[in-house]
């Protein structure tokens, strides 16, 4: 088993519409996790940090499942400039992190 | 967060010959890592850069190939050595550590094309 495994994607939506990505790892042991996005050609950005069972900032939600073993992430009204590929990123053994292979979401107009 | 730059943001350099990658941070920092993104892949860590000691390598990277230097906390350097075509690829450092959180912030990336 791959320790962090997204669907690559592409997901294709409207403007305005609600995406989910999820992300499952294979380390029990992982305590924090991180959704970053990356713009083509461009450097990962931090999005949003998980340390209990969920976070919320505007637009974007997520939730971890300790339980099975992932983690999504929820975007609202999506917007263009959401165009991107987002990165599931849990940590393994304290400060190293496990990149996941991205989601690569396209909000057409 | 911190303010992170690499030099040089890309080049185009002839196999045999070696790169030296800097990242410059605007503050002190625990932790600084490299790694290496290859063309449609995601990130893979080459090594935890160590102030005042030896680079942690993972498994598949060895000093030889990429040494590290970390003279202080807010400079290191990944010297690319011996290219070859395969060694194309974006490399990466990144900070951690900051207010006691495991979370990386990472500078712009440094493009190499080796040919």
């Amino acid at each position: 088993r791959k320790e962090v495994e997204q669907d690559p994607g592409p997901f294709n939506v409207p403007e305005g519409a609600t995406v989910a990505f999820n992300c499952t790892y294979s380390n029990s042991a992982s305590q924090s996790f991180f959704w970053y996005r990356q713009d083509c050609r461009k450097e990962p950005k931090l999005l949003m940090s998980v340390y209990s069972s969920g976070n919320e900032d505007g637009r974007f939600t997520a939730q971890l499942n300790r339980a099975s073993q992932y983690i999504s992430l929820l975007i609202r009204d999506s917007k263009l400039s959401d165009s991107a590929t987002y990165l599931c990123v849990p940590d393994n053994a304290g400060n190293m992190l496990t990149f996941g292979g991205g989601t690569r979401l396209m909000v057409k107009p | 967060s911190a303010v992170i730059s690499q030099k040089p943001s890309r080049d185009i350099c002839q196999r045999g010959t070696s790169l030296t990658i800097q990242c410059q941070v605007d503050s002190q920092v625990t932790m600084m890592f490299w790694y290496r993104q290859q063309p449609g892949q995601s990130l893979t860590l080459i090594a935890t850069a160590n102030q005042g000691s030896e680079a942690t390598y993972e498994s598949g990277f060895v000093i030889d190939k990429f040494p590290i230097s970390r003279p202080n906390l807010t400079f290191s350097t990944l010297t690319v050595s011996n290219m070859s075509p395969e060694d194309s690829s974006i490399y990466l450092c990144s900070v951690g550590g900051l207010a006691g959180t495991y979370e990386q912030y990472f500078g712009p990336g440094t493009r190499l094309t080796v040919t």
